[in-house]
């Protein structure tokens, strides 16, 4: 079994439009986390959860809405997209905050 | 946002060589430390944590920490060209809710 899921794996859409990404994960972890990685590999947080109440809020622009709907699942919408949110976009889980994480595989958001 | 850098590479280096990898991060507040390995177009795996100062060993690896420098590094042993990846380190935010990571030494291990 995956411990970290994510759907779906590629995603290729036009500016403008709004697009949301899954993940779960069956690990028991409580806190789950959305990171970015840009084209120059650089990995940034985004968001972080916690017993589904958010605890980090990295400037993200407010396009970009995280829900937990249970410790388990951890889902990104995102409005209006704009080219440079292209990127890889990394769901990743930990026991507690700030302890080892464990990443999913990735969604690869291409928008032209 | 707090700083972790890392040197970018490639650092190449013969099959069967150490490799060394080093990190140092600008928060001293910072507590628990990891190295990341991520393959082209794969997921960060983690390899090793530390969180105390000295060495910690797992196998082929030994992760080294020294708070007082802030200086983070990790250590291949008999390094194989499966381990050619870019390494990333990571070190717990002030919060201490996240993880801000350097931005990845690339290895490459020669046959």
């Amino acid at each position: 079994d995956t411990a970290v899921s994510q759907t779906p794996k590629y995603l290729v859409t036009q500016m403008g439009n709004d697009k949301s990404i899954k993940c779960e994960q069956n690990l028991g972890h409580d806190t789950m986390y959305w990171y970015k990685q840009d084209s120059k590999k650089f990995l940034k947080i985004m968001f972080s959860y916690n017993n589904k109440e958010l605890i980090i809020n990295e400037t993200v622009p407010n396009r970009f809405s995280p829900k937990s709907p249970d410790k388990a699942h951890l889902n990104l919408h995102i409005n209006s997209l704009e080219l440079g949110d292209s990127a890889v976009y990394f769901c990743a889980s930990s026991q507690v905050p700030g302890y080892e994480q464990y990443f999913g595989p990735g969604t690869r958001l291409t928008v032209t | 946002q707090k700083e972790v850098e890392q040197n970018s590479g490639p650092l190449s280096v013969p099959e069967g060589a150490i490799a060394s990898l080093n990190c140092t991060y600008s928060d001293r507040g910072s507590q628990s430390f990891f190295w990341y390995r991520q393959y082209s177009g794969k997921s960060p795996e983690l390899i090793m944590s530390i969180y105390s100062n000295g060495d910690k060993e797992d196998g082929r690896f030994t992760a080294q920490l020294n708070k007082a420098s802030q200086y983070v590094s990790l250590l291949i042993r008999d390094s194989q060209p499966s381990d050619s990846a870019t390494y990333l380190c990571a070190v717990t935010s002030n919060s201490g809710y996240a993880l801000n990571f350097g931005k990845g030494t690339s290895l490459l291990v020669t046959p």
